[in-house]
């Protein structure tokens, strides 16, 4: 069964600093990793997937992530925080054979002034 | 490109009615998703439709649970005799490959 933790339930950053979003999975064969972002109210919202090739994914609104393989990791990352990122983040993932995104629990992002 | 719509966007019923939501998905999307996200939680899996075939569906989906996509375009998920614990934000997706798009999702609330 495929699975997907997210240890931090919040994360705390200052305007303008880099940010971090931890993601580590579990699944059988080559995983496809997903990052939604959600906002009160409203459905996820596509930030950026890695399938194959370069580990180091870009994405919407300056978002990237890192996938690592022998550390079964793909954390989001942003260079300089904006607080209009205050949200709600998921990590997913996706087997090869199947079709189902299994979620972790969320991670919420609060960016201060 | 109008996005996954779904409707009603909030439904409040009494424990032991059926309720139905709507899905439209993407035009050209012939994948179609439905997910279950509790307060607090990610997004769990319901079922997938290709087309107008249902072809997965989660041990989550009891028999109360029922969803259709005929002619493989809009898709209905109905619950019947709801109980208090299906108080959930039903979410809806569509996709060619991937990624999933979701829609805003429908709030059931019971009461």
């Amino acid at each position: 069964a495929q699975s997907v933790a997210q240890p931090e339930d919040q994360v705390n950053v200052a305007e303008g600093n880099p940010l971090t979003v931890k993601c580590t999975y579990s699944v059988s064969g080559n995983p496809y990793l997903f990052w939604y972002v959600q906002y009160p109210n409203r459905g996820l919202q596509f930030l950026l997937k890695y399938i194959t090739g370069d580990n180091l994914v870009k994405g919407s609104y300056g978002f990237e992530a890192e996938f690592n393989k022998s550390q079964t990791s793909f954390h989001l990352k942003k260079p300089s925080a904006l607080v209009s990122d205050s949200a709600l983040y998921f990590c997913a993932v996706r087997d090869w054979a199947g079709n189902m995104l299994t979620f972790g629990g969320g991670t919420r992002l609060m960016v201060k002034p | 490109d109008t996005g996954v719509s779904q409707d009603p966007r909030h439904k409040i019923t009494k424990r032991g009615q059926n309720v139905t939501f709507r899905c439209d998905p993407i035009s050209e999307h012939n994948r179609l998703y439905w997910y279950r996200q509790t307060l607090g939680q990610g997004p769990e899996f319901l079922t997938y439709f290709q087309n107008e075939a249902q072809l997965e569906k989660s041990r989550l989906l009891s028999d109360r649970f029922s969803a259709e996509r005929p002619k493989g375009s809009f898709s209905t998920l109905e619950i019947q005799r709801t109980e208090q614990g299906d108080s959930a934000m039903y979410l809806c997706a569509s996709g060619r490959e991937q990624p999933q798009h979701f829609g805003d999702g429908t709030r059931l609330s019971i009461l």
